[in-house]
């Protein structure tokens, strides 16, 4: 299973776009690359996934380089409620995820 | 379409108990994994089930175990409880080829 790297804590401001890269140097061709949010005491939650280029939904867009080697999650326009820990997770279907530590967005009023 | 719940939320044993955990996965969903969160970590793989067979498991001791029913429900089994057994255990469910789906978890404390 491909290891992820991403920061440990993030800080932004309300109405702001923030941006969270991940590194996967050895993510393997059949591999995804998949989002989840996750609030104190509660289950993660999926935001997005996506293969290549570029991916959008309606809480946020997901960027991947043609390499794949690394990927960044945006969120746009950032409010209170966005304060979580946010997983960049890399496998194919059916394997089991390994979760690192996250990154810990704080949003700002 | 439910989503996938866990019971208890919470509960508390004392080391050295047993305990079991639920989960019922979401509709449509034929796979469900187990994960372990402690506090201020990421999830950390127990096992996954699929068709009611063990067919993944993590660097968890036997004495975490599991079913799957036909209903493709789950439980998780802990024996012989310890204090670091203290965590949020989620469960996720899956159909093949689709991602995943986590419950809210149950927080277990062990004193």
């Amino acid at each position: 299973l491909a290891k992820t790297t991403q920061p440990i804590s993030m800080d932004s401001y309300e109405g702001q776009e923030v941006n969270i890269t991940c590194s996967h140097n050895n993510i393997a061709t059949n591999d995804y690359i998949t989002w989840y949010q996750q609030f104190p005491s509660q289950g993660p939650r999926f935001i997005i996934q996506g293969y290549k280029t570029k991916v959008t939904n309606e809480v946020a867009s997901l960027f991947i380089p043609a390499d794949r080697k690394s990927s960044t999650l945006s969120l746009p326009r950032v409010s209170l409620s966005d304060t979580a820990v946010y997983y960049c997770l890399v496998g194919d279907y059916g394997q089991n995820f390994v979760f690192g530590p996250g990154t810990r967005l704080s949003v700002l009023p | 379409e439910t989503g996938v719940t866990q019971s208890p939320t919470h509960l508390i044993k004392t080391r050295g108990q047993q305990v079991t955990l639920r989960c019922s996965s979401q509709s449509g969903h034929n796979t469900v994994s187990w994960y372990q969160q402690a506090l201020g970590q990421g999830p950390q793989f127990i096992f996954q089930y699929y068709r009611e067979e063990e067919n993944g498991r993590g660097n968890f001791p036997p004495r975490f175990s599991g079913l799957q029913f036909p209903n493709y429900s789950s439980e998780l089994n802990v024996n012989a409880l310890e204090l670091d057994d203290s965590a949020l255990y989620l469960c996720a469910s899956s159909w093949t080829g689709g991602g995943y789906t986590f419950g809210s978890g149950t927080r277990l404390t062990v004193v």
